[in-house]
This record gives structure tokens, sequence and C-alpha cells, in this order.
């Protein structure tokens, strides 16, 4: 089956740690995307990359890295400089950048 | 002003009525216009994609877009307790090739 899979589906993190939240697709897309989904803001954009090895930041980049070094996984970082990371976490892809995006599971990130 | 703005609802309609959600939008560069279903604690489904004005129906669903007045809508007929979710309306188009969303609207079909 083709999709989208991540991984923790719940995550928690304590204060300083930083975490890294898995995206995988076999759906053989080059872009792919993660987002930020908070109650009342809707999905916000984080990071995307069109291709391997290249990436570019979206609305809301500061205290988040990643890195695309497959085609296949774009892997999120959340570093001890965001602030405020309790939020559920998407990862989508598309065929291209402006393809249909599809989206996985998500992530839901707690702070202890 | 955000560039998509959604009522968030809650709506609620009992089972079998016509269900409308409604987006507008500022940019008039959007050419690309989706709805996204996302059920409690899931991740968006992809429901309709349309590109610039018109219809377009799928079963139960039909989106229309009049991009004259920057408005998207989703009808949802003899609408089921299986479509109690929450609907996302997604913009796409001049310069950049990312999606901006709006809030989403919370849907409960009753019986």
């Amino acid at each position: 089956d083709g999709g989208i899979t991540q991984s923790p589906k719940y995550l928690f993190r304590k204060e300083g740690q930083n975490v890294t939240l898995s995206c995988e697709q076999n759906l053989n897309h080059d872009a792919m995307y993660w987002y930020r989904q908070d109650p009342g803001q809707g999905l916000r954009l984080i990071y995307y990359s069109q291709i391997v090895n290249d990436f570019q930041k979206g609305d809301i980049a500061e205290g988040y890295s990643v890195s695309r070094e497959k085609k296949e996984s774009f892997p999120l970082t959340v570093t001890s400089a965001q602030k405020n990371p309790t939020a559920f976490y998407l990862c989508a892809s598309s065929i291209g950048p402006r393809g249909t995006q599809y989206f996985g599971p998500g992530t839901r990130l707690l702070v202890l | 002003q955000k560039e998509v703005e959604q009522d968030p609802g809650p709506l609620s309609v009992p089972e079998g009525a016509i269900v409308s959600l409604n987006c507008t939008y500022s940019n008039s560069a959007f050419q690309y216009f989706m709805w996204y279903r996302q059920y409690s604690r899931k991740g968006p489904e992809l429901l309709m994609y349309t590109y610039s004005s018109g219809n377009k129906e799928d079963g139960r669903f039909t989106a229309q877009v009049d991009k004259s007045s920057k408005y998207i809508s989703l009808f949802i007929r003899d609408s089921q307790p299986s479509d109690s979710a929450t609907y996302l309306c997604a913009t796409m188009g001049g310069t950049a090739s990312k999606l901006t969303f709006g809030t989403g609207t919370r849907l409960q079909v009753t019986l």
C-alpha cells in the first residue's frame, strides 16, 4: 500500500530536549512538507522540500530543523529553541511543488 | 487579516440535511482550491480539488468556486453521521507553491 507514515503517534519532550519526528512516504513524491496544527489556527507550514538535499523555510520555521537526504524521508527536529512545541504535527507529500498534497496520520507532541 | 477566512463552527445539522461550508480569501492570485476532511486526531484527507472558478461534483459532495467574489463553498447532500469531522479549505497559486489553509469548520451530523 502506498502512503505516508509518521512516527511516533505521541511524543513527549522534556525541557531543553531536542526531539525528532519521522515522516516516510512510498508514493515516489518529490515534494514533502511539515505543518503544525494548533486549535483555532489551522495548519501552518514549518518547512518544505521540493527535491532531495534541498529545503526551504515556511511561515514558522524558528525552533525547527529538517533534512532531506533521501527522497522518501523528511524528518523534523523540534529543538529546545522552540518554546511552545505542544501541537499536532502533520507531514505531507506531493508529486511536485503544485501537486495535490496528501497527509500522514500526524504526531502529537506534548511537553512534560 | 488572514488570507483565508473560515467560520470555525461548530455547525450541527440533523441527518439527511444539506450542509453548506464556506471560505473567503483575499489573494486574487489563488487559482487552486481544495477541501480536506479531518477526523479527530487524524491527518486531513483530500475531498475535492478544483482549478479556477466553477463547480465540481463527486457523489454527495459539490465544490463551488467564485473567483469574482473570492468565495469557495462545499455542499454536502444527504449528510450522514459519518460526515461529522472538521472541514478545511485550502488555496494555492501565484508565485508560491505552498497551501494556505483556513482554520477549519467543525461539523456535527446528529441522528
